[in-house]
């Protein structure tokens, strides 16, 4: 099984859509949350950290679900500079896989005007 | 302030040739790790190194890959002998401080060399 797994899409949307992406992770160990983008032919960035409690900014939010070890990132009135490719990441919990982070595959976003 | 440095940037070669890959973490980042992402396999983990020593190479494919990180600045990775199927982006990223906690868990990404073999 996937250290984490993401519906890869594509999700196609208009511009003012709103839009959720899910991802769930398998380690329950996992301490460390975020929500990477990456634009075509460039590197990961960091969009967002995702707290205990669920946070915001600006258009994003994103939630975390520890029991059912699920992760969420809902972006409303989407802009066509969204369009990119999502990365759920984890970090690996305990011992000698705590310093490393896992990437899902990405989902990957089409705003269209 | 610079963030990770990767050269070249692109790099076509011939299979067979040697590759060698480069980077610079940030300034005061003590851990580095090496990536590479094809579309088949999506992003995939290497290698990385903390304060210089090589804590986790479970992920590098074969005996044709190394990596060296000499000092706290300058990380290679290389393959020797390349082939077709080594064509992938590679990323290198860097992070600070010990694991557990968002801020310390960022990691920064360089651009990444485009490596194709031919």
């Amino acid at each position: 099984r996937k250290e984490v797994e993401q519906d890869p899409g594509p999700f196609n949307v208009p511009e003012g859509a709103t839009v959720a992406f899910n991802c769930t992770y398998s380690n329950s160990a996992s301490q460390s949350f975020f929500w990477y983008r990456q634009d075509c032919r460039k590197e990961p960035k960091l969009l967002m950290s995702v707290y205990s409690s669920g946070n915001e900014d600006g258009r994003f939010t994103a939630q975390l679900n520890r029991a059912s070890q699920y992760i969420s990132l809902l972006i409303r009135d989407s802009k066509l500079s969204d369009s990119a490719t999502y990365l759920c990441v984890v970090n690996g919990g305990r011992g000698s896989t705590l310093g490393r982070l896992y990437f899902g595959r990405g989902t990957q976003l089409t705003v269209w005007p | 302030d610079a963030g990770v440095i990767q050269s070249p940037r692109h790099e076509v070669t011939e299979m067979g040739q040697e590759v060698t890959l480069r980077c610079k973490p940030i300034s005061g980042h003590d851990y580095l790790f090496w990536y590479r992402q094809t579309m088949m396999r999506g992003l995939e983990l290497l290698i990385y190194f903390n304060n210089n020593v090589p804590i986790d190479d479970s992920g590098m494919p074969e005996d044709r890959f190394s990596a060296k990180m000499p000092n706290a600045s300058f990380s290679t990775l290389k393959i020797q002998p390349s082939e077709p199927r080594d064509s992938a982006v590679y990323f290198c990223a860097s992070r600070i401080g010990t694991s557990g906690t968002l801020s310390t868990d960022t990691q920064y990404f360089g651009p990444g060399t485009r490596l194709t073999v031919l």
